[in-house]
């Protein structure tokens, strides 16, 4: 089955706690993305990745890294995570088809800071 | 640049009444459109799409034209039930393949 795949779906952990978010897909998509869900402000785009090794910051970049080692995984980190980063986040990932193409998103992971 | 706006929700309505969230945008070049539905506790779901201008994107009794003129994806349906009470993303992608999402619309549909 096509699917984008993210772990955990639930993470309660404490401020500067470094933690990852994995997402993993099976589409052989070249483009995968993650983007934070707010009450009142839709999806935001925190960091996009056109292929292997080819990553680019979305509009909320700060305070996240990604690294897209292999086509597949596109894990989102979190260094030193803060109470505003307390958010439901979804990895999504698409073909590069000249933007013609939908994007699959996964379950959402939902994080709280305290 | 590219943005999308579409209308604030929540929306209410009752069963079998007729459904329509605006949405606009704006865009370089010719992007494709989208709507995407999330319900409780999921991620999102590809409604339906359309990827040059005048095509009518159309699933599970919902449609949407893509307006070049009025730069316009509006959603409708002529009779929701129970069911479709969710939240809809409209969506653009542009021809440097990024994704622009507008805030999304609540929908409550009371029985």
């Amino acid at each position: 089955e096509a699917q984008v795949t993210q772990n955990p779906r639930y993470l309660i952990t404490v401020t500067g706690k470094k933690l990852t978010v994995t997402c993993s897909q099976n589409m052989n998509h070249e483009y995968m993305s993650w983007y934070r869900q707010d009450p009142g402000l839709g999806l935001r785009q925190i960091y996009y990745s056109m292929n292997v090794e080819v990553t680019d910051k979305g509009d909320v970049p700060e305070g996240y890294k990604v690294s897209r080692k292999e086509k597949r995984n596109f894990p989102l980190i979190l260094e030193s995570p803060s109470p505003n980063q307390t958010s439901l986040y979804f990895c999504a990932s698409s073909l590069s088809l000249g933007g013609k193409t939908e994007a699959f998103f996964g379950q959402g992971t939902r994080l709280t800071v305290v | 640049g590219n943005s999308v706006t579409q209308m604030e929700g929540p929306v209410t309505l009752s069963e079998e009444a007729f459904l329509t969230i605006n949405c606009t945008y704006t865009a370089t070049g010719y992007p494709s459109l989208f709507w995407y539905v999330q319900y409780p506790g999921e991620g999102l779901q590809l409604l339906l799409k359309a990827t040059k201008a005048d095509d009518k994107g159309s699933n599970k009794g919902f449609e949407a034209t893509y307006r070049k003129e009025t730069t316009s994806f509006h959603l409708e349906k002529g009779s929701v039930q129970v069911s479709d009470s969710a939240v809809y993303f409209c969506a653009l992608r542009n021809n440097f393949n990024k994704f622009y999402f507008g805030s999304g619309t609540k929908l409550n549909v009371k029985p």
